[in-house]
Formats: C-alpha cells, sequence, structure tokens
C-alpha cells in the first residue's frame, strides 16, 4: 500500500447524510486520484488531481465532491445526492499525471 | 464501453503452471499498465510498458505489447498460491490524462 494512507477501513452511511473519505500521501506525489470499485468490476474514476488546488471530474463524478488545498491530502465526500454510494473507494497518487499510480488500502462505504 | 478489458474474466490453475491474461483496448495509448488486487485490498503496480516498447520482464512476470492489434498480455511463470488474486490492466488515453481499467482476471493459483 506504500505511503498512502485512507481511512477510515469501513464507513457507515445514514440516508441524506454527507460521509468524507481521507486519503493521505507521504510520497511527495502531484497527482492523486479517486476511484469507486463495484463488486466484481473494474475502477470507475472520480476525481483526480494533477496538482495542489487544481482538480478534475472523472467518469462518474456526479453526487461527489473533492478538494485538494495541500499536497499530501485529498479527501473525497460522498453527498447525498450519491444515491447508490455502497462500494469500494480507493485513492492513489502518481508522481506525476499518466505515471505509475499507488494505491491505498481503499475504504469500504456501507449505507444503513 | 470500457478503453481496456481483460480475457479471461476468471482463470484456475495448478500451482507450478504459467497463467496467462490478456488485455484489449481501443484507441491509442501512450502507455499500458498492469495491477494486482488480492481480495477486499488496494491494487499494487506490477509493470509499465509504454507504446513504444514491445516485452517487458520482471522476476517471474512478462508482458508483451502490440499496438497493432490493441492488445497486451501478462504472463506469470511457475505461479504460485500467493499469485491468486484478480489482475487489473490499466490504460491511458494519448493526451488524455486519465486512466481506463478494465474488470479484471481473477486468477486461482490451487496448491
Amino acid at each position: 500500500d506504500g505511503g498512502i494512507t485512507q481511512s477510515p477501513k469501513y464507513l457507515f452511511r445514514k440516508e441524506g447524510q454527507n460521509v468524507t473519505l481521507s486519503c493521505e500521501q507521504n510520497l511527495n506525489h502531484d497527482a492523486m486520484y479517486w476511484y469507486r470499485q463495484d463488486p466484481g468490476q473494474g475502477l470507475r474514476l472520480i476525481y483526480y488531481s494533477q496538482i495542489v488546488n487544481d482538480f478534475q471530474k472523472g467518469d462518474i463524478a456526479e453526487g461527489y465532491s473533492v478538494s485538494r488545498e495541500k499536497k499530501e491530502s485529498f479527501p473525497l465526500t460522498v453527498t447525498s445526492a450519491q444515491k447508490n454510494p455502497t462500494a469500494f473507494y480507493l485513492c492513489a497518487s502518481s508522481r506525476q499525471i499518466q505515471e505509475t499510480q499507488y494505491f491505498g488500502p481503499g475504504t469500504r462505504l456501507l449505507v444503513l | 464501453s470500457q478503453q481496456g478489458e481483460e480475457d479471461p474474466q476468471a482463470l484456475s490453475i495448478q500451482e507450478g503452471e504459467n497463467a496467462t491474461m490478456n488485455c484489449s483496448y481501443k484507441t491509442s495509448i501512450n502507455n499500458l499498465q498492469w495491477y494486482r488486487q488480492n481480495s477486499g485490498r488496494g491494487l499494487v503496480h506490477l509493470i509499465l510498458i509504454r507504446s513504444n516498447e514491445r516485452e517487458k520482464h520482471s522476476g517471474r512476470l512478462r508482458v508483451t505489447l502490440d499496438t497493432s492489434k490493441k492488445s497486451s498480455s501478462l504472463l506469470i511463470t511457475a505461479s504460485r498460491a500467493a499469485d491468486t488474486a484478480s489482475y487489473f490492466c490499466a490504460t491511458d488515453l494519448y493526451n488524455f490524462n486519465k486512466f481506463y481499467f478494465g474488470s479484471g482476471t481473477k486468477l486461482n493459483v490451487k496448491p
């Protein structure tokens, strides 16, 4: 899992609630990414950031928001607008965009 | 539809045998990467192969890339039970800052 940490390992969300997933890296990487993985599926890109204070939507950004105020941190908020949030969420970072990505251990989000 | 897709979806072999997985993609790429994921864990990077390379090795892993056929293969030689995992290929799109992951090949190596 390299120098990327994600917390919590499991997260429970009540209907109508916003929840925030944490991602921190100490690899001094410029680029960071958030992916969603559904059972038996590949990864789908939610948001990515090439540099501090900049981020771009991926393929499934609706119902999610991010911030990149520090190089080390890229938190993901799952808003109440995301109607089907149950999934495994993976954060990754790379030295620069399009280079090898290093993944965190993931956060499993469940809806109560 | 997916940019990169692995084949087969599942593969079961005996320890010591070789395992071959394939990845096909649709558009021009800068590079292609292979990752491994153990159940419920994050992905671990295995190999990156650039579009101007045809073959790369890393230990028991061999990756080939055929840009004319838009396909890549991952060969694991002398497989071990510890190789049991899902294997994903990831392709970027030329001039786009995104990676696309396929649905993966689930490899089971029986001891």
